[in-house]
């Protein structure tokens, strides 16, 4: 079975670009979470999808968004970056919705870097 | 914000040799879990244990609870060069929102 895909692996932008980033879960899950991972600050948590649905949202602004699609691939965008931006983002899926009971899929992850 | 905060943060041992991990967290919990990162890498899920366990085994990982404590720790028996990673424990929170807060992770370096 295939395990969480994100694409792009590795991205460079300028300051005051915007990026989108995609993770496709494993087949049958329908859930899916957004980390942001830094040195400084470690995994933050993003946001979850459920079913199209967000179900959960961490303490970004309002630049970090996402949605999920009926085949439950999900996208994240920010926009207007930011140097402090630069992460590695990663994409988890599971089963059912929470991942507080049971366990994460992680995709590789994408390195963002803002220049 | 972390709720999971691993000790100590970095460990470095011998192959052969067992690693012990600690996590602290701050509010009670359903059910605490440990994950292991390669360098760069995605986290790769090792055990869940829940809060009315006391402990846990799984091939050469030893997970213990106390939640009187507020405190879990992870044993690794064995311990082989491919055990270098960063290890990070992963909490819900007991009647807060449905969502994973990891610690700042551990990083443990297995020399041969």
């Amino acid at each position: 079975k295939a395990g969480v895909t994100q694409t792009p692996r590795y991205l460079i932008k300028t300051r005051g670009q915007q990026v989108t980033l995609s993770c496709s879960p494993i087949s049958g899950h329908r859930s899916v979470s957004w980390y942001q991972q830094t040195p400084g600050q470690g995994l933050q948590f993003l946001f979850e999808y459920f079913s199209e649905t967000q179900r959960n949202k961490g303490n970004f602004p309002g630049r970090f968004s996402g949605r999920q699609f009926s085949n439950s691939r999900s996208e994240m965008n920010v926009s207007t970056l930011e140097l402090g931006d630069s992460a590695l983002y990663l994409c988890a899926s599971s089963l059912l919705a929470g991942g507080v009971s049971w366990e994460l899929f992680f995709g590789e992850g994408s390195r963002l870097t803002v220049l | 914000s972390q709720q999971g905060e691993e000790d100590p943060q970095a460990l470095s041992i011998q192959e052969g040799e067992n690693a012990t991990m600690n996590c602290s967290y701050k509010t009670s919990i359903n059910n605490l879990q440990w994950y292991r990162q390669n360098s760069g890498r995605g986290l790769v899920h090792l055990i869940l244990i829940r809060s009315n366990e006391r402990e846990k085994h799984s091939g050469r990982l030893r997970v213990t609870l106390d939640t009187s404590k507020k405190s879990s720790s992870l044993l690794i028996t064995a311990s082989r060069a491919a055990d270098t990673a960063s290890y990070f424990c992963a909490t819900d929170t007991q009647g807060g929102s449905e969502k994973l807060v990891f610690g700042k992770g551990m990083k443990l370096t297995v020399n041969p």
